[in-house]
């Protein structure tokens, strides 16, 4: 699977976005970008995957760049909730089922 | 509906003893995964199940540590003769394969203690 690329740490203010960002650069055709966060204590929390198209659900947008190279995820109005440790993964999808292999990730800080 | 759960929540064992950790996945999910994560270190996958047999056992770190799932179900972590390295937080997570991105929920995980 691919390696990715996080920033350590970012702040971000309450009720502003939160826009995250993950590099690559050696994401092969079949892979997919997935994005899980961590809350404090708790299992990791699926949030999104995408291929190539930009995606969308009730918790954030994923943006990838035409290349695929990089890709950015947008918690549109950040709450204190959001406060957790993000993981940029990238793995191909398959039926057969299929590890995820966390790097860093980035942690984040919401503050009021 | 009911999520991923694991037992016990928190284990305290001493050194060289024998301990079994429990996962129960979402009902119909196919596949299981065991992950831990060590203080300070990130998230490492041990072993993943589909059914009940382990196509990838690639990330058990050493041959004390073994698991089992019976019934298509109900998974168990056995670490042998503990040492204080095994002391981390042990996660479980299952995902159906009917979808090829198989989402995985997490269990809360086991807080494992070797003093």
């Amino acid at each position: 699977d691919a390696k990715t690329t996080q920033p350590p740490s970012m702040d971000c203010a309450e009720g502003r976005a939160a826009n995250l960002p993950c590099n690559h650069s050696t994401i092969s055709g079949n892979e997919y970008v997935y994005w899980y966060r961590q809350i404090h204590s708790q299992g990791p929390q699926y949030i999104i995957h995408g291929l190539k198209n930009n995606e969308t659900n009730e918790m954030a947008s994923l943006i990838i760049t035409e290349d695929r190279k990089s890709s950015t995820l947008i918690l549109p109005h950040a709450t204190l909730r959001d406060t957790a440790v993000y993981y940029c993964i990238v793995r191909k999808a398959s039926t057969a089922g299929n590890k995820l292999t966390f790097g860093g990730g980035t942690r984040v800080l919401v503050k009021p | 509906g009911a999520g991923v759960s694991q037992s016990p929540s928190n284990k305290v064992t001493e050194k060289g003893k024998d301990v079994e950790l429990r996962c129960d996945p979402i009902s119909g999910h196919t596949a299981l995964y065991w992950y831990r994560q060590s203080l300070g270190q990130g998230l490492e996958f041990l072993i993943y199940f589909q059914g009940n047999s382990a196509p990838d056992k690639s990330g058990l770190p050493s041959d004390r540590f073994s698991a089992e799932r019976t019934g298509g179900s109900v998974s168990t972590l056995t670490i042998q003769r503990t040492q204080q390295e095994d002391s981390a937080v042990y996660l479980c997570a299952s995902s159906s394969l009917v979808l090829s991105y198989n989402e995985q929920f997490f269990g809360p995980g086991t807080r494992l203690t070797v003093l």
